[in-house]
Parts: C-alpha cells; structure tokens; sequence
C-alpha cells in the first residue's frame, strides 16, 4: 500500500482544453477529498465522496468542474475549458479505517503528493 | 462555515530555539485539529493532531495546546532543527460529520544554523 497516488503529477494545457486527474486513495479508506492550493495558500476544499456517494461540493466547485467515484474505489476530478485561474496543485486525499497493515487511524486524512495543473 | 486564521505568515529561528505557530478558529463544533507539514512540492503530511477533549499532546520536540474556551490552538516545536524548516498548517473539522479540513493560511518556518 503506497498511499494515496495521484497522477498526472505535472499538467501544462492551454487555455479552453479540458483536463483530467485521477487519485487513487488508500486502499478501503471510504472517504476521498479533493482539495485545491495554490502557491502561499493553504488547500482549499473542493469536494467530498463517502464510498460513491459525493456528498458536499464547494462554491468555489464551478460548474467547469465534475468529480466523480463510480466504483467507491479511485476517483477523478475533470476540469472543462481551463481558464488560467485554474492554475494550482489539485491535491486528493483520503480518510478511513483501512490499508495494508491496517494501521490507518480513522480520522487522519491522507493527501496524495498532488497534480500541479498550468493553464497557459 | 468554519474560519481558521494562522500567525505568523513567516517564522525565522536559530537551530536549538523553539518555534510557536498559532491559530484560532470559528465553529465551536470543530473538535480536531491537525497540523500539517508541508515540503516545497511536496504533499502536507500530518505531524500531530489532538481532539477536543484533550488539553494537550505532545510527540517528541512536537506539542500542541487546545484552549477550548477561547478556541485558539498552538503547535510548539522545541529544540528546532534545520530540517524543521517547511510550511506549517492548521486545520479544524468536526469529527462528526467526518468531512472537510479548513485550513490555516500556513507558517513558513526557516531554522537558520
């Protein structure tokens, strides 16, 4: 078990284009998250799925925006016709009790090392 | 919805001092708080945590107060290192409803030899 992965890592895409990430959490950790941080920022929430149920969704979650869990398993987070502001590290991470050995504690949530999204 | 605000924005000590970060938060519904540490380019990851039933923890050079009342929390680092050196961050959630992090604005701490 390697932790929450994310990928891709790094994203240059022009301004208009549509983008995709995918995380896959922490395996049988139910909750998943996606945050968003940018440089000097702490993350900030984007949206929350419990199993395949999404659950809370941010303001700042436009309707550009859609994240899915269809499975309860990996989730992805697309962004359609990128504006530069969208520029930021997209961070997933995960929460549950879980994991190979099960030493997860259940309410620490774990991020993934984060895709870096540039929108030029 | 919670607010959590963080001071100071930067932190310069000398290898050996100790470090102090605190924050303060809105909701009295929250009931953890975790601190973060964060590399450059790297994921935040959890250095300690403490629930609100508890006063204080400690891990180490790591401790963490929690004052209810006045709903602030601290993070102290003793005897500080150069690779101490990151972006620190505080959180607030309500273990309940076992959803989002808010987030602090970040500590940048630099220990200098």
């Amino acid at each position: 078990d390697t932790g929450v992965s994310q990928n891709p890592r790094h994203k240059i895409t022009k301004r208009g284009q549509n983008v995709t990430f995918r995380c896959d959490p922490i395996s049988e950790h139910n909750r998943l998250y996606w945050y968003r941080q940018t440089l000097g920022q702490g993350p900030e929430f984007l949206t929350y799925f419990q199993n395949e149920a999404q659950l809370e969704k941010s303001r700042l979650l436009s309707d550009r925006f859609s994240a899915e869990r269809p499975k309860g398993s990996f989730s992805t987070l697309e962004i359609q016709r990128t504006e530069q502001g969208d520029s930021a590290m997209y961070l997933c991470a995960s929460s549950g009790i879980g994991g190979i050995p099960r030493v997860y504690n259940g309410n620490t949530i774990y991020f993934g090392e984060g895709s870096w999204l540039t929108v030029v | 919805g919670e607010n959590v605000e963080q001071h100071p924005s930067t932190l310069s000590v000398q290898e050996g001092d100790s470090a102090v970060i605190k924050c303060t938060y809105s909701d009295s519904a929250s009931n953890y708080f975790p601190w973060y540490k964060q590399e450059l380019g790297k994921r935040p990851q959890l250095i300690i945590d403490i629930r609100s039933n508890v006063g204080e923890k400690k891990d180490q050079r790591i401790a963490v107060t929690l004052n209810k009342t006045a709903k602030h929390f601290s993070l102290h680092i003793t005897e500080t290192q150069p690779e101490d050196s990151a972006v620190y961050f505080c959180a607030a959630t309500t273990l309940a409803t076992a959803s989002k992090l808010t987030f602090g604005t970040g500590t940048r701490l630099q220990v200098t030899l």
